[in-house]
């Protein structure tokens, strides 16, 4: 059964502090995987990954892919609370070239002061 | 561009009544996702269209369930009749397809529904 788990489910720091969320897959014909963050909305991207051991960086954010252990890190330096949210990871997954994606139970995220 | 555009954005109704979610994908995107949330089973994808086709409704949960895509820019996912337990945040994605691997899927402001 394909399926992508995240790690921790739910996570409080203090503001400052660096943060590593994880996520592991198992899928049949991976395509690439996607960061998501969530706030009381919707999801927004945040990166996609398709290659082992390239950093994507935005700003405090950032991720890696492992395709041999099959498993992404997200990392946040100097946390704020407006980091506060549900971190999700997916897998753009399956043979055909549509971009179905399996979503793990996410990361809740709280920030403190 | 205004983004995934979707109505309503808060649903109550009865038990046993007809729903209708509606989606408006961004102009030009060729795919269209909808997806289920809710706190047990966190982001669940019930079905996709490509090209205005649908390509896999395994997520479907059953039969009550139903979803067309009449043209690229209007999309409905109807639940007959409704349950409680069908009550869940529903979301619709688009994505363009432009690079060569996966697509960005952009997400709407999803639609509330309570199912009293």
């Amino acid at each position: 059964e394909d399926k992508v788990v995240q790690s921790p489910l739910s996570l409080v720091v203090h503001e400052g502090d660096t943060v590593t969320l994880n996520c592991s897959y198992e899928v049949t014909n991976f395509r690439s995987l996607l960061w998501y963050k969530q706030e009381k909305k919707a999801p927004t991207f945040l990166f996609m990954l398709t290659s082992s051991g390239i950093e994507k960086k935005s700003g405090r954010l950032s991720s890696i892919l492992d395709k041999k252990e099959l498993s992404s890190i997200l990392n946040i330096t100097a946390t704020q609370t407006g980091d506060s949210a549900i971190y999700l990871c997916a897998v753009d997954y399956g043979s055909s070239n549509t971009g179905k994606l399996i979503f793990g139970q996410g990361t809740t995220l709280q920030v403190k002061p | 561009d205004a983004g995934v555009i979707q109505s309503p954005r808060h649903e109550v109704t009865e038990m046993g009544q007809e729903v209708t979610l509606r989606c408006k994908p961004i102009s030009g995107h060729n795919s269209l996702f909808w997806y289920r949330q809710t706190m047990m089973r966190g982001l669940e994808l019930l079905i996709y269209f490509n090209n205005n086709v649908p390509i896999d409704d395994s997520g479907m949960p059953e039969d009550r369930f139903s979803a067309k895509m009449p043209n690229a820019s209007f999309s409905t996912l109807k639940i007959q009749p409704s349950e409680p337990r069908d009550s869940a945040v529903y979301f619709c994605a688009s994505s363009s397809g432009r690079t060569s691997y996966s697509y960005e899927q952009y997400f709407g402001p999803g639609t509330r529904l309570t199912v009293t």
